[in-house]
């Protein structure tokens, strides 16, 4: 069955301390994964896209790797303004319209 | 260019009311999504299109019907609404990534 699953479910930083969070998939086959950031009563928005093993992004503080049956999001001396939850999802081979979403690693930074 | 638009932004109903839920995309994206938020299971498909005319089911589509009234156009309706669809509904819209609208906060009593 295809799965996705985010560790930890919530993480507690405190300003500048850096820090990673999990995104694990079991899926017939990988067309893509995403990260989305989602703020408190809106809708999610898209940070990066990453389709095969080895791939990395980045954006300011953030940046996505992929390995063949996990993402991490590492975030690097974060800012209060980081506090969001981060959701991981993934496009499943088989079907261009079929994407998972996880559920969620709520992250507060705390100044 | 203001991407993905739903409404109502919040709707009370009573059980077995009824209801559209509306989105529209000017991003000229052929698919599009309504998902379902509920807290401690992330986001669940409900049903979507991947160009005007199809639509199909996701994971949870009982209770709920959809039309692709166009390719901008893609409504959700609840016909006779139930306490367990209180929920946070979005919609979305691709071409690769999805682009997600601000949602509609629904409670039905």
């Amino acid at each position: 069955e295809d799965q996705v699953t985010q560790s930890p479910e919530a993480l507690r930083l405190q300003e500048g301390e850096s820090s990673s969070l999990n995104c694990s998939y079991t899926v017939s086959g990988l067309r893509g994964l995403f990260w989305y950031r989602q703020d408190p009563g809106k809708g999610p928005e898209f940070l990066f896209t990453l389709y095969s093993a080895g791939e990395e992004k980045e954006k300011e503080r953030l940046k996505a790797t992929l390995t063949k049956k996990e993402s991490f999001l590492h975030i690097t001396a974060p800012k209060p303004e980081d506090s969001a939850t981060y959701l991981c999802a993934v496009q499943e081979g088989t079907s261009y319209d079929k994407v998972i979403f996880g559920p969620g690693t709520s992250l507060s930074v705390i100044p | 260019n203001a991407g993905v638009t739903q409404t109502p932004k919040f709707q009370v109903l009573k059980t077995g009311q009824s209801m559209t839920l509306q989105c529209a995309q000017d991003m000229n994206h052929n698919s599009m999504y309504w998902y379902r938020q509920d807290p401690g299971m992330g986001l669940r498909l409900i049903y979507y299109s991947a160009s005007e005319g199809t639509t199909d089911k996701g994971e949870v589509p009982n209770g709920y019907n959809v039309s692709r009234l166009n390719k901008r156009e893609f409504s959700l309706r609840l016909e006779s609404a139930a306490p367990s669809q209180t929920s946070v509904y979005f919609c979305a819209s691709s071409e690769t990534q999805q682009y997600f609208g601000p949602g509609t906060r629904l409670t039905v009593t």
